[in-house]
């Protein structure tokens, strides 16, 4: 299995810009994916491929890396962004991170 | 516009097959490309890949749960199916059925549904 490693929490303020990474235990090319999930809800994506934003998500996200380190940046960041992140990869069987919840202060 | 919509028997007990129904519209599993998968998620942690059905009907599981494990399709009913054998109390969770955008290596799961909640016990 391809484990992927996420920190557990970040705390930041309305206004500034955050980066939450994702570091995969082998080269998954750009095979990488973000997802979002607000509390009680279900997940929903926010990039693809690294790099790709999806359709009707705001451009304050976006997404970088190649290989084995991965970025999820968002700039700047909303009340509403209070959520837990996790990346996936496909580039074998699939698998997620532990997620990083973001809170604001 | 793609939904995607779970159900499930709600609890059952250990050592019986739990067996998910994921009933979609906006896309069909009979159009090349097009793929379906099913992903847990215990309360209070993180997801967990079963696995893909594909519009071929090429089935991938995850490894450590194969044995266990059976997903299938119903094109004609805009429906896709996991069989899940001898569950215990490990198998209480949250399970999504998401449509997969992509084929082969570069593919991810783009529009999930809402989820229905599984509860093994005794």
């Amino acid at each position: 299995d391809t484990v992927l490693t996420q920190s557990p929490a970040l705390a930041v303020s309305p206004g500034e810009r955050v980066t939450i990474s994702c570091r995969a235990s082998e080269s998954v090319s750009t095979l990488m994916h973000w997802y979002q999930q607000k509390p009680g809800q279900q997940p929903t994506l926010l990039i693809y491929l690294a790099s790709n934003l999806e359709s009707g998500v705001p451009a304050r996200f976006s997404g970088s890396g190649s290989g084995t380190d991965f970025t999820l940046t968002i700039d700047p960041v909303e009340a509403d962004d209070t959520a837990t992140y996790y990346c996936q990869q496909s580039w074998n069987d699939p698998t997620f991170g532990a997620g990083t919840k973001l809170e604001l202060k | 516009q793609v939904t995607l919509k779970e159900s499930g028997p709600g609890i059952l007990q250990p050592s019986q097959t739990l067996s998910l129904t994921c009933t979609f519209s906006g896309f069909s599993l009979s159009t090349y490309g097009m793929g379906v998968g099913w992903i847990r998620q215990p309360s209070g942690k993180g997801l967990e890949w079963l696995a893909n059905i594909w519009w071929d009907d090429d089935k991938y599981y995850n490894p450590s749960l194969k044995n266990r494990l059976t997903i299938s399709k119903d094109t004609s009913n805009n429906q896709a199916f996991l069989k899940i054998t001898n569950v215990d109390t490990a198998d209480t969770a949250t399970y999504y059925c998401a449509r997969i955008m992509g084929y082969g290596g570069p593919y991810w799961f783009a529009y999930w549904g809402q989820g229905t909640l599984v509860t093994v016990s005794s």
